[in-house]
């Protein structure tokens, strides 16, 4: 079964310090990973893939399959930052539909 | 850009009635999809499509059912609704095979 699990619900960091939202999965076979992100007011929109491999607003995210992760990362998190943000997974050799973690709620405090 | 439009933002609904929520999208493509969105639990699948006429059950089907007369429009209908189904409901389209999902601005549907 294909799962993702985001840990931390809520996650609060003062502007220019680091930030690493947690996303951890499970598929048997190679998955594509994504994050998409929904601020204030706005549609849910994908900010980075991992076979992108590029960096999207600053923020960057590995594929570990060692460690079946895909955090998300950022060395200077900024106020813009905050938002929802959702990891997300598709079976490559599935059907086309997303996998979505249940979420992590990041603030940006000045 | 791709455009992603739902017909309501928000709706209110009694028990028992029956529901339609609209999505129609302008580029063409072939998947679309039905979530809904709760705190919590994050975003769960209810239906998709791969095209006109075909449909799938996703997660959490039960209480609801879909139409796919033409390609751009995918229409969630809630036979009989139930407080317990209010949310907000996101509507999203893709390119196959595993490209970018684009979504709807959502449909925040209470149940009284």
């Amino acid at each position: 079964a294909q799962r993702v699990t985001q840990p931390e619900k809520l996650l609060s960091v003062f502007k220019g310090a680091p930030v690493e939202l947690k996303c951890n999965y499970s598929y048997s076979g190679s998955p594509e990973l994504f994050w998409y992100v929904q601020y204030s007011r706005q549609r849910l929109q994908l900010l980075l893939r991992h076979i992108s491999r590029e960096s999207i607003k600053g923020f960057t995210a590995d594929l570990n399959k060692g460690e079946t992760s895909f955090h998300l990362k950022k060395p200077f998190a900024q106020e813009e930052d905050s938002a929802m943000y959702y990891c997300a997974l598709i079976g490559i050799q599935g059907a086309q539909k997303l996998v979505f973690g249940q979420g992590t709620r990041l603030t940006i405090n000045p | 850009d791709v455009k992603v439009t739902q017909s309501s933002r928000y709706l209110v609904k009694r028990t028992g009635e029956k529901v339609f929520l609209e999505c129609v999208q302008d580029m063409d493509h072939e998947n679309m999809f039905w979530y809904r969105q709760d705190p919590g639990l994050g975003l769960r699948l209810i239906y998709f499509s791969y095209d006109v006429k075909m449909k799938e059950k996703g997660d959490i089907p039960e209480g609801y059912s879909v139409s796919r007369e033409k390609k751009e429009r995918f229409s969630l209908i809630l036979e009989s609704a139930s407080t317990n189904q209010t949310s907000m409901y996101l509507c999203a389209s893709s390119l196959p095979p595993a490209n970018e999902q684009f979504f709807g601005p959502g449909t925040r549907l209470t149940v009284l």
